[in-house]
């Protein structure tokens, strides 16, 4: 069964605050993404990583960033943590390659909130 | 840009009724995929369409992918209390074998 860890289901910072999102995936899939997900605004990709050590920004990269120093694992990094921020993240993983559909496996998300 | 589009955004209804959910771009894909999201969770795939015309059923659940592959449907027969949840279409656009492109949803609430 394929699987997508985020290290917290909740998480409560102070603004300025350095945070770390952890997602681990146990499918040996090369994709991973970062999205946030906020009412009327649906998902939008933050950063996604196609390889180990390998990232590219999304639409909305500003005020992140992204590690991702072993195949399974992909952190995100809010550097200064600020008010707007406060979002539920989504991690997801797939398959690359040619024939595969691009089918993304999610993880249960990190509701974090930034006082 | 808003390049898939769902329509409605909200539906509430009663137990047993049937309904269908709608996913349109100006775009063509090479494949599109259903996702289901409860409260609180991440999204879940449901399936994946590939062909243009293709009609795939998962129990009362049928998805149908557009003749152009710019557009999709999800109908829902005899609607169910569990049925409740965020509906997200995706698209895959040729050329990107990773990214996707989400509709922003269609949050459905089935009342028993």
């Amino acid at each position: 069964d394929v699987k997508v860890t985020q290290s917290s289901r909740y998480l409560v910072k102070r603004t300025g605050e350095k945070v770390f999102l952890e997602c681990v995936q146990d499918m040996d899939h090369e994709n991973m993404f970062w999205y946030r997900q906020d009412p009327g605004l649906g998902l939008r990709l933050i950063y996604f990583s196609y390889d180990v050590k390998m990232k590219e920004k999304g639409d909305i990269p500003e005020g992140y960033s992204v590690s991702r120093e072993k195949k399974e694992r992909f952190s995100l990094i809010l550097e200064s943590a600020s008010t707007n921020q406060t979002s539920m993240y989504l991690c997801a993983s797939s398959l690359w390659g040619q024939g595969v559909f691009n089918e993304q496996f999610f993880g249960p998300g990190t509701r974090l909130t930034v006082l | 840009t808003q390049l898939l589009e769902q329509s409605p955004q909200f539906l509430s209804i009663q137990e047993g009724e049937n309904l269908t959910v709608y996913c349109n771009s100006s775009s063509v894909f090479s494949s599109l995929q259903w996702y289901r999201q409860e409260p609180g969770e991440g999204p879940v795939l449901l399936v994946t369409v590939v062909t243009g015309g293709e009609v795939k059923k998962l129990k009362r659940l049928t998805f149908q992918f557009g003749d152009a592959r710019k557009d999709s449907s999800l109908h829902i027969t005899a609607a169910q209390p569990g049925d409740t949840g965020l509906y997200l279409c995706a698209g895959a656009r040729g050329g990107s074998n990773y990214k996707l492109t989400f509709g922003k949803g269609t949050l459905l609430t089935v009342n028993p």
